[in-house]
């Protein structure tokens, strides 16, 4: 089946700007993960949804940051007002259940420019 | 906060050379995964390891967990140019369900 898909795979945006990234998930899985990395890093781990309710959020860096999950599956990570310093990989990953000893499934990421 | 240190940083070296990684942590991890990256991709899963002392092999590759499970490393036997990419430990802390990264360790197998 298919796998985790991100869109767009890049988006260049200037200061100030909003911009929206998608993760569509594993059918079926009813975790996922937003994730953060810079250029040679290990990913920061962002929010944890269960089924449509952020479970935790902790690792959003500021109140710029924000996700949903409406309909359980489809997530959309916002950020208002863009700062030159939120360039990075986005990564989405699933997983069937959300359990530590589940599998989680990476997408490709979206690359975010911030100019 | 539970911070994972890898070593080295960046590693090259020729192919048919063996090398280790190492994940440190001063925090106990209830287990510890391996991930491989190349460009423009997601982390994929190698390896879990759940008991402290635990060995894991995959075909040129082991993977042991600390006794004390502070701690992991990867052994590449005989290295290869497709085994080049980042390679990443991660842990479970505790009760929660979000996965901490390591620092990351760069490899670049020569041909």
């Amino acid at each position: 089946g298919a796998g985790v898909s991100q869109t767009p795979s890049n988006k260049v945006t200037e200061k100030g700007k909003y911009v929206e990234l998608r993760c569509d998930p594993i059918s079926g899985h009813t975790a996922l993960y937003w994730y953060r990395q810079s250029l040679g890093q290990g990913p920061e781990f962002l929010i944890y949804f269960q089924g449509t309710g952020a479970a935790d959020d902790s690792g959003l860096p500021n109140d710029r940051f924000f996700a949903v999950r409406p309909e359980g599956s489809v997530s959309t990570l916002k950020i208002q007002r863009t700062e030159r310093g939120d360039s990075a990989v986005y990564l989405c990953a699933s997983s069937s259940s959300g359990g530590p000893t589940d599998t989680q499934y990476f997408g490709p990421g979206t690359r975010l420019t911030v100019l | 906060t539970q911070l994972l240190e890898q070593s080295p940083q960046f590693l090259s070296i020729q192919e048919g050379e063996n090398l280790t990684v190492y994940c440190n942590s001063s925090s106990v991890f209830s287990s510890l995964q391996w991930y491989r990256q190349e460009p423009g991709e997601g982390p994929v899963l190698l390896v879990t390891v759940v008991t402290g002392g635990e060995v894991k092999k995959l075909k040129r590759l082991t993977f042991q967990f600390g006794d004390a499970r502070k701690d992991s490393s990867l052994h590449i036997t005989a290295a290869q140019t497709g085994d080049t990419g980042l390679y990443l430990c991660a842990g479970y802390g505790g009760a929660t369900n979000k996965l901490i990264f390591g620092t990351g360790t760069l490899l670049a197998v020569q041909p």
